[in-house]
């Protein structure tokens, strides 16, 4: 049970090149998420997916979009990359039912130059 | 708009000082609100949730608890091991799914 999966670990981007970071959880939870976190700062939502089929925006959308490739995957993906996205990159899963705490995987470390 | 305030931004304790990490925010009926434990260049780790005020839940030296505008995350006798970041977040009933962080209290327990 690896919980909730993300690659890659790192990436230095120049800047207007595209890139996909990837998510996998094996937990069987709905829904996922992505989050940037910039230094001294708490997670911003990037999009969530509440179900399979489905996404929808967070705070910060603006130049990502998204897939929900099916239960287990959900994808992050920046078209044309900008410095303002350097950030870490996380993705989480939710459970389903009781306390619906997220599980977060490691984070993607991106540097756009 | 649901909003999340952690206080102090820091914090620095020497082992075995108690102490308290507050969390307020502003929410359209509470679903829930949440603590967790972020270590330096990981993700973060689920630690609580707590539904309604007056409600309390405890892990070891960690207590969380709830009032209808705050929470705090009270921490007793810390060791060195409880240093890391502590983020709370809520989510509203209605932005079901979406949660919403604060920025985080990093905590520094010296031996």
């Amino acid at each position: 049970n690896a919980g909730v999966t993300q690659t890659p670990k790192f990436q230095v981007l120049k800047t207007g090149q595209s890139m996909t970071l990837q998510c996998a959880q094996d937990m069987n939870h709905n829904s996922m998420y992505w989050y940037r976190q910039d230094p001294g700062m708490g997670l911003r939502l990037i999009y969530y997916s509440a179900s399979e089929g489905t996404t929808d925006k967070g705070e910060v959308p603006n130049g990502y979009n998204v897939s929900r490739l099916n239960k287990r995957e959900f994808s992050l993906r920046l078209e044309s990359a900008a410095p303002s996205q350097t950030s870490v990159y996380f993705c989480a899963s939710e459970r389903t039912s009781g306390s619906h705490e997220q599980y977060f995987g490691p984070g993607t470390r991106l540097t756009v130059t | 708009e649901d909003q999340v305030t952690q206080s102090p931004e820091a914090l620095r304790l020497q082992e075995g000082e108690s102490s308290s990490l507050n969390c307020s925010y502003t929410v359209s009926g509470l679903r829930g609100l949440f603590w967790y434990r972020q270590d330096p260049g990981k993700g973060p780790e689920f630690l609580f949730t707590l539904y309604s005020a007056g409600e309390e839940k405890e892990k070891e030296r960690l207590k969380a608890t709830l009032t209808k505008k705050e929470s705090f995350l009270h921490i007793t006798a810390p060791k060195p091991e409880d240093s890391a970041t502590y983020l709370c977040a809520v989510q509203g009933n209605t932005n079901a799914g979406k949660s919403t962080f604060g920025d985080g209290t990093t905590l520094t327990v010296k031996p």
